[in-house]
């Protein structure tokens, strides 16, 4: 079974500034996807970034980006130039390759600091 | 709609009332899941349908939860009998295929009183 661990449950920063949230996994399996989503407090999960772990470039998407460390099992995400509407829960997300079921981290709670 | 829609989007009941929980998918996703949000539990995977299979349900808590998707589309989660510890968030999703990115709702945050 996989794991999903996020070991900041809550995390500050202040606006314009960079922040780095954590993700480790385990899993034995050699071909996955992990995702970063944002709930903000509307409810709504949104994707904010995708990595296939067969793909060794980082994803990026405008302000964020990913540190994805294969052999550790590590995904971080940074978040460039914060802005207020960047205060959400982060959650970091694995599905095996031919997978359906997400396993979830806890998830960190951001928030951005005007 | 572009995106996946839920209702309602809050619901308070009484428990041991029954309950129905709608979602509407993205419009050519073949796959649909449900997840509870329960607050310090963080997201459980619930139930998956994928095309005219048979569904996974092997994530329901309890007998008293039951899913259908009607013409591969809307599918509609049911609770009987609602007891307190149902209260949380409902997370509905769909994805053009199992292991392709996985588009939520807004959510049901339902109340059980």
């Amino acid at each position: 079974a996989q794991t999903v661990t996020q070991s900041q449950p809550e995390m500050s920063v202040q606006e314009a500034e960079t922040v780095t949230l954590s993700c480790t996994y385990d899993t034995s399996e050699n071909n996955y996807y992990l995702f970063w989503y944002k709930q903000p407090p509307s409810r709504q999960m949104i994707l904010v970034i995708r990595q296939e772990a067969y793909k060794q470039q980082n994803a990026t998407e405008n302000r964020f980006s990913v540190n994805f460390q294969k052999a550790a099992k590590s995904f971080s995400l940074k978040i460039s130039d914060s802005q207020l509407g960047d205060t959400a829960m982060y959650f970091c997300a694995f599905i095996g390759a031919g997978s359906y079921q997400l396993t979830f981290g806890k998830g960190t709670k951001l928030s951005v600091i005007p | 709609g572009a995106g996946v829609s839920q209702s309602p989007s809050n619901k308070v009941t009484e428990k041991g009332k029954d309950v129905e929980l709608r979602c509407d998918p993205i419009s050519g996703h073949t796959a649909l899941y449900w997840y509870r949000q329960s607050l310090g539990q963080g997201l459980e995977f619930l139930i998956y349908f994928q095309g005219n299979s048979a569904p996974d349900k092997s994530g329901l808590p309890s007998d008293r939860f039951s899913a259908e998707r009607t013409g591969g589309s809307v599918s509609t989660l049911t609770i009987q009998r609602t007891q307190q510890e149902d209260s949380a968030v409902y997370l509905c999703a769909s994805s053009s295929t199992n292991w392709e990115t996985q588009y939520f709702g807004p959510g049901t945050r339902l109340l059980v009183l």
